[in-house]
Parts: structure tokens; sequence; C-alpha cells
């Protein structure tokens, strides 16, 4: 079973443009969540989609958005970015709403100069 | 409220040393604990989970116990490994209504040959 995908992986983008990330679950699982990674921050949480529905949100600006397609594929979007948005952005998908054991994907790694 | 502390790495230990990584947390309840691996380029993988006090969970040689008493969960292997090498990640899974996990800053390991 083909594990959690990430598009793309590498990202480089200047300050105050848009960006679009995507990520294909895991065959089945409903959930998918959204991580920033970051060495000053650590893991924080971005949101949780199950079924097309927005479930969790963590304390980001509304710079930052996502959503969920009937396939269960998601994408997040941060527009006006800023050089403090240079992270690595996880994707993790689950079976359940509630998100007990998680699959992470690789990951893209967004560059903002 | 709900928060997980590690102890800071990065931790160096030499080929077949015993490792321990210390984790503490505050919680409500009993919460379902974690540990989560990233290894150098990947996403998080899970490592082991405890669901309930006093429960051991163990994977790859590595083993942690949910110790109620002391609201720890620290991480060891009897013999380390030059492919353990990782940034390990303790997380708590919150038990209010959004089931929302709680993560460690993470704790870098490095096993010398």
């Amino acid at each position: 079973k083909a594990g959690v995908t990430q598009t793309p992986r590498y990202l480089i983008k200047t300050r105050g443009q848009q960006v679009t990330l995507s990520c294909s679950p895991i065959s089945g699982h409903r959930s998918v969540s959204w991580y920033q990674q970051t060495p000053g921050q650590g893991l924080q949480f971005l949101f949780e989609y199950f079924s097309e529905t927005q479930r969790n949100k963590g304390n980001f600006p509304g710079r930052f958005s996502g959503r969920q397609f009937s396939n269960s594929r998601s994408e997040m979007n941060v527009s006006t970015l800023e050089l403090g948005d240079s992270a690595l952005y996880l994707c993790a998908s689950s079976l359940a709403e509630v998100s007990y054991e998680q699959y992470f994907g690789p990951g893209t790694r967004l560059t903002v100069t | 409220g709900n928060s997980v502390t590690q102890m800071e790495g990065p931790v160096t230990l030499s080929e077949e040393a015993f490792l321990t990584i210390n984790c503490t947390y505050t919680a409500t309840g009993y919460p379902s604990l974690f540990w989560y691996v990233q290894y150098p380029g990947e996403g998080l993988q899970l490592l082991l989970k405890a669901t309930k006090a006093d429960d051991k969970g163990s994977n790859k040689g590595f083993e942690a116990t949910y110790r109620k008493e002391t609201t720890s969960f620290h991480l060891e292997k009897g013999s380390v490994q030059v492919s353990d090498s990782a940034v390990y990640f303790c997380a708590l899974r919150r038990l209010d209504s959004n089931y929302q996990l709680i993560w460690g800053a993470g704790t870098k390991l490095i096993i010398k040959p």
C-alpha cells in the first residue's frame, strides 16, 4: 500500500507570493492533518480535515488555509508569504476522525526569500 | 493545560551504549502517549505507544513505560546502533473534545561508531 505522498518536495518562493501544497493520504484514510516544523518552534499543528470538513485548527494566522477533497486528498495554501513561513510542512493521514495513529509523508520544504 | 517536555539534545552516544530519552507530560485524565521517530530527510514514524498507566510500549528494541505517578514516558534502548540516529518526539493525545496530539520539542540522537 502506498504511503502518504506530498508534492512538491521542495519549493522556493519570494515574500508576498502565495503557495499551495498537496497531500495524498494512504488509500482508505479519511483524516488528514497538517503540521509546520521549524528548528525554533518544533512541530506545530496547523489543521485537521475529516471527510472534507475542518475538524481542528491550530494557532496560525488566516493566511494559512486548507481544504480536503472528496477523494481525501488535501491541499494547504499560504498567502502573502513571509520569511518566517520557511519550514518543513508535514502532512499526516489516519483512518479515523480521532487522530490516534498518524502516518506521515516526507514533507514539503518551503523556503521563502 | 496539556504539555510535553523532552530532554534537550543532541544526545551523543557510542554504538552499543544504553539510551534513555526523558519525556514528562502534563495533562488531565489519562492521555495516550506516543514516541515518534524522524530519520534524516523523512517524515515522522510511530515508534511505540501506550494507552493506559503501567502499559509498556515496545518496538525495534525500544521501550517506554507509561508512569502515571511520575507523569513520565521515558524512551529506552539497551544497545543503540548507528542506524538509530534520528530525532525522537514524545507526544500525548488530548482527551478533550478534539483529541489533538500535543508534541514535545524533539530530541536529536547521534550515535557514533
